[in-house]
């Protein structure tokens, strides 16, 4: 069974810092990684997906990577803001197809 | 463009009440189409998920059902809500790759007196 977990749980930052949040899952045989942003009683936006057959993804100032073998995937923010303040979920897609989601890291970005 | 859209944004009923939440996508068809929930300290949890009208799979067992009366409407029901229900209730729609994202609605928050 896919378990998904996220270090740290919670992450607080001045801001203008780089920072790197962490994801790792059990079952390398998968299709895709995911990682999304959620703010306060809202739904989820997609920052970045990569697929099984690539390494990293960028968007921005959001760097995300992938090592299919190890079961790991980082999310890298570069030069954070407070807007950046959120929770960011890490998911991966199965082969049902559906999305098995970490608890999180709630990241808060200090002016 | 695609949207998607979940009502009600909030909803407080008592315990034993049903429960009746929809969500609709437009700008698409034949979407992949999926609940699920996210409570208080656990990460979500996929509740159903439907590749077509009439078709559903259940991921979890519970005292929740869910419908797809329509190619691009699926709801989420309960004849007698349990305390346990309580939480945030996402749906996400995607195409028919395996490749492809999810994207998600704004939410129904749910809570059981």
């Amino acid at each position: 069974k896919q378990e998904v977990t996220q270090i740290p749980a919670a992450l607080s930052v001045p801001e203008g810092e780089n920072l790197v949040l962490n994801c790792s899952f059990t079952d390398s045989a998968i299709y895709n990684l995911q990682w999304f942003r959620q703010d306060p009683g809202k739904g989820l936006t997609s920052l970045l997906l990569i697929q099984s057959s690539q390494r990293e993804q960028t968007s921005g100032r959001l760097n995300a990577s992938l090592d299919k073998s190890s079961g790991r995937s980082t999310l890298y923010i570069a030069a954070s803001q407070p807007g950046d303040s959120a929770t960011y979920l890490c998911a991966v897609r199965g082969s049902q197809g559906n999305l098995i989601f970490g608890k999180g890291t709630k990241l808060s970005v200090k002016p | 463009s695609q949207t998607i859209h979940q009502w009600p944004a909030t909803l407080v009923q008592p315990v034993g009440s049903p429960l009746s939440l929809e969500c609709t996508v437009e700008g698409t068809s034949n979407p992949n189409l999926y609940w699920y929930r996210q409570a208080a300290g656990r990460g979500l949890q996929l509740l159903f998920y439907s590749v077509g009208i009439g078709q559903i799979s259940s991921e979890v067992p519970q005292n929740l059902s869910a419908s797809r009366p329509q190619d691009r409407q699926f709801i989420l029901s309960s004849k007698k809500l349990l305390l346990s229900d309580s939480g945030f209730y996402l749906c996400a729609w995607s195409g028919d790759s395996r490749q492809e994202t999810q994207y998600f609605g704004p939410g129904t928050r749910l809570l059981v007196l």
